[in-house]
């Protein structure tokens, strides 16, 4: 069974703080791993690929580590904005394309 | 920026019922999906759609539920008798490319309630 694990939170940071987010998934065939945002009763929206090598985009860094079959999303100077539950995703590839996602982790910046 | 549309926003039925929710994909993407997200849980993926035939489903996706392409642009998904564990947020998504190699794009979902 593929399963996605992710740790569900709250994590409750002060702005400006720097909070890393861990995902686990079971599938070693899986091909390509995603991070999403989702606010309150709103759809998922796409953060980020992740790669083998990492990626950045701005505030935000996510890393693949395919040995200990991990993912993880850093988010630095955090925002009041970046307030959402964040929910990792992977794709297990070939004919089918579906996302398996984690239940997601929410994250509360404070002023 | 292009986006997947869906309508409704919310769709309040009595169990038994026939719902259909319908969806716009992004004009070039070729895959289509459904998955839902009941209430406090995690999204769940119902079926993908590929070149006018399902190409893959979940165990969700039993003989109640059935999707359509009946025009160039909508995407369809029909339950045939509702029932009060259907209520959930039922999300539309597009990709351009299914091999798991580029991005899903998600709509802002319809509300299915079941009374």
């Amino acid at each position: 069974r593929k399963e996605v694990e992710q740790d569900p939170g709250p994590f409750n940071v002060p702005e400006g703080a720097t909070v890393a987010f861990n995902c686990t998934y079971s599938n070693s065939a899986s091909q390509s791993f995603f991070w999403y945002r989702q606010d309150c009763r709103k759809e998922p929206k796409l953060l980020m690929s992740v790669y083998s090598s990492g990626n950045e985009d701005g505030r935000f860094t996510a890393q693949l580590n395919r040995a200990s079959q991990y993912i993880s999303l850093l988010i630095r100077d955090s925002k009041l904005s970046d307030s959402a539950t964040y929910l990792c995703a992977e794709n297990v590839g070939g004919s089918q394309g579906n996302l398996i996602f984690g239940k997601g982790t929410k994250l509360s910046v404070k002023p | 920026e292009p986006e997947v549309t869906q309508t409704p926003s919310h769709q309040v039925t009595q169990m038994g019922q026939e719902v259909i929710l319908r969806c716009v994909p992004i004009s070039n993407h070729l895959y289509f999906y459904w998955y839902r997200q009941i209430l406090g849980q995690k999204v769940e993926f119902l079926v993908s759609f590929y070149n006018n035939e399902i190409s893959e489903k979940s165990e969700i996706f039993d003989d109640q539920f059935s999707v359509e392409r009946p025009d160039g642009s909508n995407f369809t998904l029909k339950i045939r008798s509702t029932k009060l564990e259907d209520s959930a947020m039922y999300f539309c998504a597009s990709s351009w490319v299914i091999l798991g190699t580029d991005t899903q794009y998600f709509g802002p979902g319809t509300r299915l309630t079941v009374l």
